[in-house]
């Protein structure tokens, strides 16, 4: 079984709709959860850090955290074809930062 | 300012070359990283320096070697390399582990 385990997508939203991003964990433990944003050819791009149950709100991106159901989300809200990128979900365990597979998000004009 | 940074942005060498990448950050972390990352994948962690120490090695090859010569520099010595090793290597640091880790541009390697 997958650690931290995302559907790769692509996953196609009409510009100004709401993008939703997912990921599940299996170890009950991890305590730090982490969006990460990269484009095709760049590094990954910080966008959201999340440590606790609920949502965590930052611009038009919500992050949210259920630990219980070892679920963290991303939410884009009113998407623009600049959002178009990998997002990377990733849990910090044991020392480590361990990645998701990435979706791939569109954002269609 | 969230800044790391790292040269070359693009390295060829060939298999009997010995080289190096270097990164540097100057936020104060006291946790920097190796990671490597191949296409349409995930980055895949090489090396974990926590206060200057080298704290995780994931089982990384010996033609691979890290180095922390202080708190805002980090290096990785090439040599030998394999057809193989060709992938984008990135640096990231952080306060402490655990912490937001924040990614260099990368150093993209070609090994011919």
């Amino acid at each position: 079984q997958k650690e931290v385990e995302q559907n790769s997508g692509p996953l196609s939203v009409p510009e100004g709709a709401i993008a939703s991003l997912n990921c599940t964990y299996s170890d009950r433990v991890s305590q730090s959860f982490f969006w990460y944003r990269q484009y095709s050819g760049k590094s990954p791009e910080l966008i959201m850090s999340i440590y606790s149950n609920g949502d965590k709100e930052d611009g038009r991106f919500t992050a949210q955290l259920n630990k219980a159901s070892q679920y963290v989300s991303l939410l884009i809200r009113d998407s623009q074809p600049s959002d178009s990128a990998t997002y990377l979900c990733a849990v910090f365990n044991t020392g480590k930062l361990i990645f998701g597979q990435g979706t791939t998000l569109q954002v269609k004009p | 300012d969230t800044e790391v940074t790292q040269t070359p942005k693009h390295l060829v060498m060939g298999m009997t070359n010995k080289k190096s990448l270097k990164c540097e950050q100057h936020m104060g972390h006291r946790a920097m990283y190796w990671y490597k990352q191949k296409a349409k994948k995930p980055p895949e962690l090489m090396f974990v320096y926590s206060y200057e120490k080298l704290s995780i090695n994931e089982s990384v090859p010996s033609r691979f070697s890290p180095e922390c010569p202080n708190s805002s520099l980090l290096n990785l010595h090439l040599h030998a390399l394999q057809p193989e090793d060709s992938a984008l290597y990135l640096c990231a640091s952080s306060q402490v582990e655990g912490h937001e880790q924040y990614f260099g541009p990368g150093t993209r390697l070609t090994v011919t």
